[in-house]
């Protein structure tokens, strides 16, 4: 079956650094995506790992362990916008154009 | 870069109408094209994977009689909700990869309401 397990809900320090972990048991694994949705909008993509490792890219930082089926989302310098659900994805199937299927997602509140 | 773009953005309908819902890729042309149904407070949930020229490939629990969907080209899928009933209001949400491995880029969604 699938499972994508994340946190239902974090709350942290604007100027701080959060990080959002999230657990996968998939079919298939043909990469992981981190998006980020504001409410009532439809998602924006963040970051994308296929090979284990650190993805770094400006204040967003993505981690990936195929191994232990894990990924981790880090937000530094954390501003009052980043308040948002950031979703976890994993594209699982075969072949290159396989279908993204999504962790609850991890509401994140970002406090003066 | 890729863009999507859905319409309508919002609709209000009553109880046994239909819906159609566009999905349009902009600037790319997708030969697959997936969508989402969100209820509120929860996560994305995957309907149905749309296949250029060929039949569209439902997930388990999804009525594929109910959720018409037709990708008759390479830059336009639609979903046709048919007789809709209360709790088939959501958020519907398209998305498209402009190249094989590629994130998925996402239209804005239609936020369904049937009275």
């Amino acid at each position: 079956g699938q499972n994508i397990d994340q946190p239902t809900e974090m709350t942290a320090t604007e100027g701080a650094i959060v990080q959002i972990n999230c657990t996968y048991q998939t079919s298939g694994f043909n990469g992981l995506f981190w998006y980020q949705q504001h409410a009532g909008e439809a998602p924006t993509f963040l970051s994308y790992n296929v090979l284990d490792g650190l993805e770094e890219k400006g204040r967003f930082s993505s981690f990936l362990s195929r191994s232990k089926g894990y990924s981790y989302l880090l937000l530094k310098e954390l501003q009052m916008k980043d308040s948002a659900s950031y979703l976890c994805a994993v594209r699982s199937g075969s072949g290159n154009t396989g279908k993204l299927i999504f962790g609850q997602g991890t509401t994140l509140q970002v406090k003066p | 870069g890729a863009v999507v773009s859905q319409h309508p953005s919002w609709v209000i309908c009553k109880s046994g109408t239909s819906v159609k819902i566009e999905c349009r890729s902009l600037d790319f042309q997708a030969t697959t094209m997936f969508w989402y149904r969100q209820f509120p407070k929860q996560s994305l949930m995957l309907m149905a994977t749309s296949n250029e020229g060929s039949k569209a490939t439902y997930e388990q629990g999804v009525e594929k009689d109910k959720f018409l969907i037709n990708h008759a080209s390479l830059t336009l899928s639609t979903l046709t909700v048919t007789s809709a009933h209360p709790e088939d209001s959501s958020f519907y949400i398209c998305s498209a990869e402009w190249q094989p491995n590629s994130p998925l880029h996402f239209g804005n969604g239609t936020r369904l309401t049937v009275t």
